[in-house]
């Protein structure tokens, strides 16, 4: 199984950026994503990493280290509508009847400021 | 990306009785998912629903209190079987993208309150 930590909530100001830490210890590894989700809404992918590095999207970027059990989603340029709940989701290895499952972090209530 | 919708969008529910959700693909796809996410939390998969077999439950999750049925490739259904409390929640339907690297895209939810 997984451990997925990640803090239960961010303030920052429109503009301004805001980095999400999500630190896992797994039993196995094939990928981890980052989802995005509003109030009273469905998740909404945002980005994956599966190897050690920056991946840049527009305003968003998600960094993983294997090493460290460790990636971050950097938000630049916030906007209010950014306000979200953030989710770190860590893939399990495939097997022969599956992708392997998604195993979710308690998720990053971000919170966007004028 | 694949549109995914469900029915009902949410529901009102006595203690006792059963609920069947249903979520619709409007393209093939081999992995589908079911979710729960109780309020304020994070979601926790159920089952995985492959078409053509049996779903395969979580720990904690078991088929007499929410059976699965997969008939195709773009449908499925999950049944919460003589509810409780307990039971009010998001349910969520996902599916995984057939091809690299698989991520899943969620349905809209069914928001479930037991009295």
């Amino acid at each position: 199984g997984q451990n997925i930590d990640q803090p239960t909530e961010m303030t920052a100001t429109e503009g301004a950026i805001v980095q999400i830490n999500c630190t896992y210890q797994t039993s196995g590894f094939n990928g981890l994503f980052w989802y995005q989700q509003h109030a009273g809404e469905a998740p909404t992918f945002l980005s994956y990493n599966v190897l050690d590095g920056l991946e840049e999207k527009g305003r968003f970027s998600s960094f993983l280290s294997r090493s460290k059990g460790y990636s971050y989603l950097l938000l630049k340029e916030l906007q209010m509508k950014d306000s979200a709940s953030y989710l770190c989701a860590v893939r399990d290895p495939m097997t022969t009847d599956s992708w392997g499952k998604l195993q979710f972090g308690a998720g990053t209530q971000v919170v966007v400021t004028p | 990306s694949a549109v995914i919708s469900q029915k009902p969008s949410r529901d009102i529910c006595q203690r006792g009785t059963s609920l069947t959700i249903q979520c619709q693909v409007d393209s093939q796809v081999t992995m589908m998912f079911w979710y729960r996410q109780q309020p304020g939390q994070s979601l926790t998969l159920i089952a995985t629903a492959n078409q053509g077999s049996e779903a395969t439950y979580e720990s904690g999750f078991v088929i007499d209190k929410f059976p699965i049925s997969r008939p195709n490739l773009t449908f499925s259904t999950l049944t919460v079987s003589n509810m409780s409390p307990e039971d009010s929640s998001i349910y969520l339907c996902s599916i995984s993208r057939d091809r690299g690297p698989y991520e899943q895209y969620f349905g809209p939810g069914t928001r479930l309150t037991v009295t």
